[in-house]
């Protein structure tokens, strides 16, 4: 079975450009997360979405946004890219909320 | 705020022996999932062990087991017969009651040959 899949592998962006990180899961898994991952840190969550519905964010400013679709993937957009938005960007999936999450390999975002 | 502490941030085992990575959590939930992941240089996470707060028994997979102190709020991975593929860092992770990953700030382990 494919695993989660993510795109793109790695971009780079100018300061104050848009972002578009797409994600797929894995067959099945309905919940879709996303972590913002900077390097020689461990993963903060930003949002969590369940059957297409938003059912967590974390602490990010409202210049990060995400969707999912009826077929469960998901977007993650970032507007406004400040240099501080350079990081490992995760997504995650997993059956229902509850269960145990499994990882994409990420994607790497570059701000300049 | 819930938090996830791993106060050893490198450690090094010599081939074929074992090694333990230490974890903290602080939480008031009764009920919770811990996870170990690990992250190789390839970047890809991969989920090691799971434990749920509920069972008393500590969770085994393989060469992986863990030490759940509940009382202690201690949660720490045990590698037996270390291998050279078992390099990476190792985040300690406890799920919330939202359902949502709290992170420590990982154990990078160097397995020497």
């Amino acid at each position: 079975d494919a695993g989660v899949t993510q795109s793109p592998t790695h971009l780079i962006k100018t300061r104050g450009q848009h972002v578009t990180l797409r994600c797929s899961p894995i067959s099945g898994h309905k919940s879709v997360s996303w972590y913002q991952q900077v390097l020689g840190q461990g993963p903060q969550f930003i949002f969590q979405y369940y059957e297409k519905e938003e059912r967590g964010r974390g602490n990010f400013p409202d210049r990060f946004s995400a969707r999912q679709f009826p077929n469960y993937s998901s977007e993650l957009n970032v507007n406004a890219l400040l240099l501080g938005d350079s990081a490992l960007y995760l997504c995650a999936s997993s059956v229902i909320p509850r269960y145990e999450q499994y990882f994409g390999p990420g994607t790497r975002l570059t701000v300049t | 705020a819930q938090t996830v502490t791993q106060s050893q941030p490198e450690m090094s085992v010599q081939e074929a022996e074992t090694v333990t990575l230490s974890c903290t959590y602080d939480t008031s939930e009764s009920d919770y999932y811990l996870f170990w992941y690990k992250q190789p240089p390839s970047r890809q996470m991969i989920l090691v062990i799971r434990q749920e707060a509920y069972k008393q028994q500590n969770a085994t997979e393989n060469r992986f087991s863990v030490n759940f102190q509940k009382a202690a709020k201690s949660f720490s991975l045990k590698i037996s017969d270390s291998q050279l593929g078992d390099a990476a860092m190792y985040f300690c992770v406890q799920m919330d009651s939202n359902y949502q990953l709290i992170w420590g700030a990982g154990t990078k382990l160097i397995i020497k040959p």
